[in-house]
Formats: structure tokens, C-alpha cells, sequence
């Protein structure tokens, strides 16, 4: 059964940029879509984008100026870019896997607070 | 963008009670619908797929029905366990969106 972890600063300060890693272990990263979402806290969930495999990237327009997914298959891992923070990105930032065209697997997350 | 609006945003229910949740989509989505149960601390479970299909380990106590434009998630026999926030979600197109939640607690 694949599992996901993030893994990453709690802090950021404003203006600088979110890095977060997701691991995946029980399953290959080669193959299947991984997606970012994050859920600030008391509220609702976002999706932030996803990468597939291959390398191609989808973002959501609200944050696509900000963001960079990558992957790094030799390690089984994505991660996470997002610049130019405020205080409107903290959030609980959860990596998940997209099975066909739902979120099947996720990690457990990981809260990051911007504040100087 | 697509909007997911659920109903309620919050329920009240006894143990044993059956209760629905209803998720309406901006556009139609056909069965592109997704619904989620998350508990306190923790990440969002899969608990139906396209609109009616049960995940994997999932019990079938949880139900999902639906097409277009109108969705339903309906809970049977309410056990403790079950009381959460449930999250309804479309992957028709990109940005996936999700509902804003429905809390069910317990009465």
C-alpha cells in the first residue's frame, strides 16, 4: 500500500518562498498523477496542482504564477515551490496521489505558518 | 472555475439515524464527483469515486448517487466513528474543486 509523507519547514517568512518534499514509499512514483492541496486552517480544501510522471505539470490559476511542482524519480519524491508568501498561504499542505481522476492516497500533512 | 456547493454545512444526527449530503456543481460534471470524510486532525479519506463507486475498504454503509449537476452522499446507521466533516469534490476539469465541507456531529 503506497504512502505518502511531507516533509519541510513549519516556518516561512514573508515574501519568501514555501518548499515542501513529499515522499512515496510502497509504490513507484513512475506512473499514476501527484497533486498538492492545501487546507487553511478551519477552512475548506484547495488544490494547488499536480505533476504526472512523465513531467508534465497542471496548476490551479489562482496560484500558477507562484508555484512549481517538480519530481525526482531516483529518490520517489515531488515537491513543492510557492513564492512570494503571506500570511493568506498558511495552511495544512497535504500531498496526494491522483488515481485516474480522483485523490486516492494522501499524506498526513504539514502545517506551514507564515509569519516574520 | 467549477463550484461545489454542499448542504448542509452542518448536520446534527443520533447514532443509528441515516442522513444525506447533497453537493451541487456550478456546471454539469456528469459523474466526475468525489467524496471525502475527514476527522479532526487528520487527512481527507476517499470514501466513493465517480459519483457511486465504493473505495477500496470502505463500508457499504456509505453511499453515493448522482449524475450532472446533483450529488448525494448518504450515510446509514450512524456509529461514532462516522461522525466527521465530509467533503465533496469534481475531477471533470481542471482546477478540481471541492465542496466547502458538511460537519455531521452528534446530537
Amino acid at each position: 500500500q503506497v504512502q505518502l509523507q511531507e516533509s519541510g519547514p513549519g516556518l516561512v517568512k514573508p515574501s519568501e518562498t514555501l518548499s515542501l518534499t513529499c515522499t512515496v514509499s510502497g509504490g513507484s512514483i513512475s506512473s499514476y498523477y501527484w497533486s498538492w492541496i492545501r487546507q487553511p486552517p478551519g477552512k475548506g480544501l484547495e488544490w494547488i496542482g499536480y505533476i504526472f510522471y512523465s513531467g508534465s505539470t497542471s496548476y490551479n490559476p489562482s496560484l500558477k504564477s507562484r508555484v512549481t511542482i517538480s519530481l525526482d524519480t531516483s529518490k520517489n519524491q515531488f515537491s513543492l515551490k510557492l513564492s512570494s508568501v503571506t500570511a493568506a498561504d498558511t495552511a495544512v499542505y497535504y500531498c496526494a496521489r491522483l488515481s485516474r481522476a480522483y485523490f486516492d492516497s494522501w499524506g498526513q500533512g504539514s502545517l506551514v505558518t507564515v509569519s516574520s | 472555475d467549477i463550484q461545489m456547493t454542499q448542504s448542509p454545512s452542518s448536520l446534527s444526527a443520533s447514532v443509528g439515524d441515516r442522513v444525506t449530503i447533497t453537493c451541487r456543481a456550478s456546471q454539469s460534471i456528469s459523474t466526475y464527483l468525489n467524496w471525502y470524510q475527514q476527522k479532526p486532525g487528520k487527512a481527507p479519506k476517499l470514501l466513493i469515486y465517480a459519483a457511486s463507486s465504493l473505495e477500496s475498504g470502505v463500508p457499504s454503509k456509505f453511499s453515493g448517487s448522482g449524475s450532472g449537476t446533483d450529488f448525494t452522499l448518504t450515510i446509514s446507521s450512524l456509529q461514532p466513528e462516522d461522525f466527521a466533516t465530509y467533503f465533496c469534490q469534481q475531477s471533470y476539469s481542471t482546477p478540481y474543486t471541492f465542496g466547502q465541507g458538511t460537519k455531521l456531529e452528534i446530537k
